[in-house]
C-alpha cells in the first residue's frame, strides 16, 4: 500500500495561474478530504468528499473547486491563484470520516503563490 | 461555530521533567483526536478519545477526555528528546452527521537534553 499520496511536493505559481494538486490513496477509502496549514494556524478543512460523486464545503472553500469521480483520487483545484493561498497542503482519508474513523494525512504539498 | 484552543502554543522543556497540554473546545463534541507533526512532515494519529472520561496511553504520552469541561489533556511523562513536535488535538463537533474536523493551533514542544 502507498497509502495517501500527493503531487507535486513543491510548486511555485504566479498570481492568477491556474493547477490542480493531485491527491490518491489506494486503501479504498471512502471519505477523503483537504486541509490548508498557515504558520501559528493549525490544520483548516476546505473540502471534503464521502464518496465518488459527493464533495461538500469545508472552513474555508473560497478560491478552491474539488470533484470525486473515482474512489481513488480526489484533485484540488485552485482557478486563480492567488498569494493568500500560499500554503501547505494536505489530503486525509479514512475509511467512514471523520466522525467513525481516524484520517491518514498525504506528505503534503508546499505551494508559494507569486 | 466550534472554537478549538491549545495550550500553551509553545513547550520547551528538559528531558525527564512531566508537563501536560491543554485542548479547550466551546461546543459539544463526542470525538476527539491528538495527533503529532514532525518539522516539515506530515501528520501521525496519536490518539482518539471518543467518551466521557476516556483514557488513551502509549509510551510517554497518556490523553484524557472530559466531555463535561470541554477539555482533553495530553500528559508528557519523562521527557525525551524525541518527543520534539507539534501536537494538534482536533475535535468533531455532535452535529447531526458532522464531518468537519477543527484543528487547534497546535502546541511545538521542544525537549532540551
Amino acid at each position: 500500500n502507498a497509502g495517501v499520496t500527493q503531487t507535486p511536493k513543491f510548486q511555485v505559481l504566479k498570481t492568477g495561474q491556474s493547477m490542480t494538486l493531485q491527491c490518491a490513496q489506494d486503501m479504498n477509502h471512502e471519505y477523503m478530504s483537504w486541509y490548508r496549514q498557515d504558520p501559528g494556524m493549525g490544520l483548516r478543512l476546505i473540502h471534503y468528499s464521502v464518496g465518488a460523486g459527493i464533495t461538500d464545503q469545508g472552513e474555508v472553500p473560497n478560491g478552491y473547486n474539488v470533484s470525486r469521480s473515482t474512489t481513488e483520487d480526489f484533485p484540488l483545484r485552485l482557478l486563480s491563484a492567488a498569494p493568500s493561498q500560499t500554503s501547505v497542503y494536505f489530503c486525509a482519508s479514512s475509511y467512514g470520516g471523520a466522525s467513525t474513523d481516524t484520517q491518514y494525512f498525504g506528505p503534503g504539498t508546499r505551494l508559494t503563490v507569486l | 461555530e466550534l472554537k478549538v484552543e491549545q495550550n500553551p502554543l509553545f513547550l520547551s522543556m528538559q528531558e525527564g521533567k512531566n508537563y501536560t497540554i491543554y485542548c479547550n473546545y466551546s461546543t459539544t463534541s463526542d470525538r476527539l483526536y491528538w495527533y503529532r507533526q514532525d518539522p516539515g512532515k506530515s501528520l501521525e494519529s496519536l490518539f482518539v478519545l471518543l467518551s466521557n472520561g476516556a483514557v488513551k496511553q502509549e509510551g510517554r504520552l497518556m490523553a484524557s477526555l472530559d466531555t463535561k469541561a470541554r477539555l482533553s489533556t495530553l500528559h508528557i511523562t519523562a521527557a525525551v528528546h524525541d518527543l520534539s513536535a507539534t501536537y494538534f488535538c482536533a475535535v468533531l463537533p455532535t452535529q447531526g452527521g458532522s464531518e468537519k474536523l477543527v484543528f487547534g493551533k497546535g502546541t511545538k514542544l521542544t525537549v532540551n537534553p
